[in-house]
């Protein structure tokens, strides 16, 4: 399978816990994006990346938030002391930079606070 | 400020039927507008993509309209399946460097048998 993929599918935790989602996108894509999606809603931007570089952040990525690309190809995504807000799913997308390129999503990780 | 509104918020239709689906957006500077299907607890996958001098793009069952000049979209579901169950979402590409999307908020569509 050459898109996409992301890991778990689902994560159940307690608030307060840490939790960590990896990203894995296309081989050839040098962009990575996270957003995150509540019930009935379209994904709300989190972050991007250009390679190994975090080039942009949005205002909902608490400190609590972090992402990284250590090599421009995986990435991952930790939030710490987690809260029940943060029970949404967390999706990664992957693209060639461009304008107007298409981005690819991955299945997701469904993360349920406690 | 950006936005994509989707009308209706939610849909039910026989099996069979046609819908159609709509999509406002003041969004710019403008690339391009996508509708993208998301089944429940997957990702997003697209459908359709229109540029700015594109009113009209087809994908087997799935036709998507746009004019840009009133900024409005449209995507018509023909002989819905069952398997069209699924949320569709409007998506604007902003015209800049980072490929910045703009989400509209998803119509939830459920074919009955």
């Amino acid at each position: 399978d050459t898109g996409v993929s992301q890991n778990p599918r689902h994560k159940i935790t307690k608030r307060g816990q840490n939790v960590t989602f990896r990203c894995d996108p296309i081989s050839e894509h040098n962009r990575l994006y996270w957003y995150r999606q509540t019930l009935g809603q379209g994904p709300e931007f989190l972050t991007y990346f250009q390679n190994e570089a975090q080039l942009e952040k949005s205002r909902l990525l608490s400190d609590r938030f972090s992402a990284e690309r250590p090599k421009g190809s995986f990435s991952t995504l930790e939030i710490q002391r987690t809260e029940q807000g943060d029970s949404a799913m967390y999706l990664c997308a992957s693209s060639l930079a461009g304008i107007g390129n298409e981005q690819f999503f991955g299945p997701g990780t469904r993360l349920t606070v406690l | 400020k950006n936005q994509v509104e989707q009308s209706p918020q939610s849909l039910i239709i026989l099996e069979g039927k046609n819908c159609t689906l709509q999509c406002n957006y003041t969004v710019s500077p403008f690339s391009n507008l996508r509708w993208y299907k998301q089944d429940t607890g997957r990702g997003p996958v697209s459908l359709t993509i229109m540029t700015f001098s594109e009113n009209t793009k087809s994908n087997g069952r799935y036709t998507a309209t746009l004019d840009a000049d009133t900024k409005q979209s449209s995507l018509h579901i023909t002989a819905s399946q069952l398997s069209d169950s699924a949320s569709y979402i409007c998506v604007v590409t902003l015209a800049s460097n980072t490929g910045k999307l703009i989400f509209g908020q998803g119509t939830t569509l459920q074919v009955k048998p």
